[in-house]
C-alpha cells in the first residue's frame, strides 16, 4: 500500500524559502499513478490546492502561488519536494502531500500533513 | 476558478439519522467531483470520486449523486465514526479547487 510522509521544519522565518520532502514508500512514483502534489490548510480554513506533477514531468501549479512554487520528484529517491520562496505569516498552513495514484483525478492517496508556521 | 460551495457548513444530527450534504459548483464540472472526509488530526479521506463512484473501503452507506453544477452527498444512516467535517471538491479545470467543508457533528 502507497505511503506519504512528508517532512521538513516546523518553523520558517518571513522572506525565507519553505522546503518540504514528502518520501513514498510500498510504491514506485517513476512507475506508478497519475500525479504527485501538494495541498495545505490554512488554520481554521479550507483546504488549498498547490500543484501537482504528472508522471510525463508535467507540473501544473496553483496561479495564486505559482511564481513562488516548484515541485519536483526525485525517482531515484522516491521522493517529491515544494519549495515555496518569499513566505510571510499568510503560507502559515498543515501541507499534505498528495497523490492521484490508484484513482484518476483524484487524491485518493494522503501524507499525515506537516504543520508549517512562518514566524521571525 | 470555479467557486465549489457547500451547503449547510455544519449539522448536528443522530446516529442512525440521513444525512444529506450539498456541493454545487460555479459552473458546469461534468462529473468530476470528489467527496472527502475528515477527522481531526488526520488528513482527508477519499470516499467518493467521479460524482457517484464508491473509493475502496468506503461503506455503501454513502451514496453521491449529481452532474454539471449541483451535487449531493448522502450518509443514510450515520454511525458514531461518521462524525467528521466533509468537503466536495472539483477536478475538471485547474485550479482544483474544494468547498468549504460541512462540519457534522453529535446532536
Amino acid at each position: 500500500q502507497v505511503q506519504l510522509q512528508e517532512s521538513g521544519p516546523g518553523l520558517v522565518k518571513p522572506s525565507q524559502t519553505l522546503s518540504l520532502t514528502c518520501t513514498v514508500s510500498g510504491g514506485s512514483i517513476s512507475s506508478g499513478g497519475y500525479y504527485w502534489g501538494w495541498i495545505r490548510q490554512h488554520p481554521g480554513k479550507g483546504l488549498e490546492w498547490i500543484g501537482y506533477m504528472y508522471n510525463s514531468g508535467s507540473t501544473f501549479y496553483n496561479a495564486s502561488l505559482k511564481s513562488r512554487i516548484t515541485i519536483s520528484v526525485d525517482t531515484s529517491e522516491n521522493q517529491i519536494s515544494l519549495k515555496l520562496t518569499s513566505v510571510t505569516a499568510a503560507d502559515t498552513a498543515v501541507y499534505y502531500c498528495v497523490s492521484s495514484y490508484g484513482v484518476k483525478d483524484a487524491f485518493d492517496i494522503w501524507g499525515q500533513g506537516t504543520m508549517v508556521t512562518v514566524s521571525s | 476558478d470555479i467557486q465549489m460551495t457547500q451547503s449547510p457548513s455544519s449539522l448536528s444530527a443522530f446516529v442512525g439519522d440521513r444525512v444529506t450534504i450539498t456541493c454545487r459548483a460555479s459552473q458546469t464540472i461534468s462529473t468530476y467531483l470528489n467527496w472527502y472526509q475528515r477527522k481531526p488530526g488526520k488528513a482527508p479521506k477519499l470516499l467518493i470520486y467521479a460524482a457517484s463512484s464508491l473509493q475502496s473501503g468506503v461503506p455503501s452507506r454513502f451514496t453521491s449523486s449529481g452532474s454539471g453544477t449541483d451535487f449531493t452527498l448522502t450518509i443514510s444512516s450515520l454511525q458514531p465514526e461518521d462524525f467528521a467535517t466533509y468537503y466536495c471538491q472539483q477536478s475538471y479545470s485547474i485550479p482544483l479547487t474544494f468547498g468549504g467543508g460541512t462540519k457534522v457533528d453529535i446532536k
